[in-house]
């Protein structure tokens, strides 16, 4: 009954340090999406997936990379860490985008800070 | 491009009180979704409206679609400590991609005893 799992819960990196999010779910959704969420500024989409080997660029995109190799994981990464990439991150599912059934499935949340 | 504003930003009250929060779109769309979010947490669900003038119940929460279908309301009644956190609401437009949902920058409610 795990739902959407994210690794880690916190992080701290230095500027120009790289590190990976990890998303799992459980859920057998064919969609997923990573969101940054920010202080007066709400959720925004940074980059999604409509299925297993497929990715695809949301709002802000610029500084991040992500992977879908397996249809259960959806991986963030950050190649050279800036201070503007200090963020809460977050990671969600669909199982589908018939309207009013795209509901999405949240989890808890990575904090990382960049020094 | 479309623009989604949620009012207020801000609201702190008293246990017991009414409020009102206000979503509100420059565009038509086709389903709206009600989200809460608590500190250290991700935003869970509360509700899907998708027909225009819609008004669902969940218990002292009132949610309601305009009928133009470009905003919609949510009103808590007797509010109680345990309502305190982020409230965002969620648009879908019609001919949206799979690039998801527009969230509005939310709603933060403080509840006090």
């Amino acid at each position: 009954n795990a739902g959407v799992t994210q690794t880690p819960k916190f992080r701290v990196l230095k500027t120009g340090q790289s590190m990976t999010l990890l998303c799992a779910q459980d859920m057998n959704h064919e969609y997923m999406y990573w969101y940054r969420q920010d202080p007066g500024m709400g959720l925004r989409l940074i980059h999604y997936s409509v299925g297993e080997g497929t990715t695809a660029k949301g709002e802000v995109p610029d500084g991040y990379n992500v992977s879908r190799l397996k249809k259960q994981n959806f991986l963030l990464g950050l190649e050279s860490a800036a201070p503007s990439q200090t963020s809460v991150y977050f990671c969600a599912s669909t199982p589908g985008l018939a309207v009013g059934a795209n509901v999405l499935t949240f989890g808890a949340g990575s904090r990382l800070t960049v020094l | 491009t479309q623009l989604l504003e949620q009012s207020p930003q801000f609201l702190s009250i008293q246990e017991g009180e009414n409020l009102t929060v206000y979503c509100n779109s420059s565009s038509v769309f086709s389903s709206l979704q009600w989200y809460r979010q608590e500190p250290g947490e991700g935003p869970v669900l509360l509700v899907t409206v998708v027909t225009g003038g819609e008004v669902k119940k969940l218990k002292r929460l009132t949610f309601q679609f305009g009928d133009a279908r470009k905003d919609s309301s949510l009103h808590i009644t007797a509010a109680q400590p345990g309502d305190t956190g982020l409230y965002l609401c969620a648009l879908e437009y019609s001919g949206g991609g799979a690039d998801g949902l527009t969230f509005g920058k939310g709603t933060h409610l403080i509840i006090q005893p």
